[in-house]
C-alpha cells in the first residue's frame, strides 16, 4: 500500500513570497490533516478535511495561510505572504475514518526553510 | 493543548529496555491511549495503542493500570536505530502532540 506522499520535500523562499505545498494521501482515506512542525516540538494540527470539506481549522492563521482540498483526493496548503516564523516542517497524514481507534498515517514531510 | 505529560529526554544503551511513562490526569472514558514514534526528518509513525491492561506488539508493549492515569511504552532490548522522538496522546480525531520523549541509545 503506497503512503502518503508530499512534495516537494525542501523549499527555501525569502520573506513575503509565496509558497505551496502538495499531498496525496492513502488511497480511500475520507479525513486528511495539514500539521506545522517547529523545530524541537510537536506537530501542530492546521486544519482537518473531511472528504472535500472543513472540519477543524481554528489553528490556521488564516491572514496568511489557506488550504484546499479538490473532489476529495489530494490537497494543497499555501502561505502567502511567508514570514520567517513560518520556518518549519510541514507535514500531511491520512486516516481512513473520523475517529475511534483508527491511527494516522504521516507523509515525509516538506521542510520549508523562510530567509 | 496536549492532555498528556511525559519525560524530555532518556538515555539508554542497546540491548536494555526502555520504560517511558506518561501521565493522563483527565483521561475520558472513551479515550484510547496511543504512542508514535519520529525519526528525524520523518513523520510520526503509529506504534501501539490501547485502553486497558497490556497490549504487546512486535514493536512495544503498552502497560495501562486500571486507573488508566498514567500508561508506561516499554520497548524492549532497543538498538541504535530506536533513537527517536517518542509521543503519547490519545487517538482522537485530532491529535494533540506535546514535546514527546527523546530517547537516545549509546552503543
Amino acid at each position: 500500500e503506497a503512503g502518503v506522499a508530499q512534495s516537494p520535500r525542501y523549499k527555501i523562499i525569502e520573506k513575503r513570497q509565496s509558497v505551496a505545498f502538495w499531498c496525496n494521501p492513502i488511497s480511500g482515506h475520507a479525513t486528511l490533516y495539514w500539521y506545522q512542525q517547529i523545530l524541537g516540538q510537536g506537530p501542530k494540527l492546521l486544519i482537518q478535511f473531511q472528504n472535500n470539506g472543513v472540519v477543524d481549522d481554528s489553528q490556521l492563521p488564516k491572514d496568511r495561510f489557506s488550504a484546499e482540498r479538490l473532489k476529495g483526493v489530494d490537497s494543497t496548503l499555501k502561505i502567502q505572504p511567508a514570514k520567517l516564523e513560518d520556518s518549519a516542517v510541514y507535514l500531511c497524514a491520512s486516516r481512513p475514518g473520523t475517529g475511534g481507534t483508527d491511527t494516522q498515517y504521516f507523509g515525509p514531510g516538506t521542510r520549508l526553510t523562510v530567509l | 493543548l496536549a492532555k498528556t505529560t511525559q519525560p524530555i529526554s532518556m538515555d539508554s544503551y542497546e540491548g536494555q529496555e526502555v520504560n517511558i511513562t506518561c501521565s493522563h490526569n483527565n483521561i475520558a472514558t472513551n479515550d484510547y491511549i496511543t504512542w508514535y514514534q519520529q525519526f528525524p526528518s520523518q513523520g510520526p509513525r503509529f506504534i501501539i495503542q490501547g485502553y486497558k491492561t497490556k497490549v504487546t506488539n512486535e514493536v512495544a508493549s503498552l502497560f495501562i493500570p486500571a486507573d488508566r492515569k498514567s500508561s508506561t511504552l516499554s520497548l524492549p532490548r532497543v538498538s541504535l536505530s530506536d533513537t527517536a522522538v517518542y509521543y503519547c496522546l490519545f487517538n482522537d480525531y485530532k491529535l494533540s502532540f506535546g514535546a514527546g520523549t527523546t530517547v537516545t541509545v549509546r552503543a
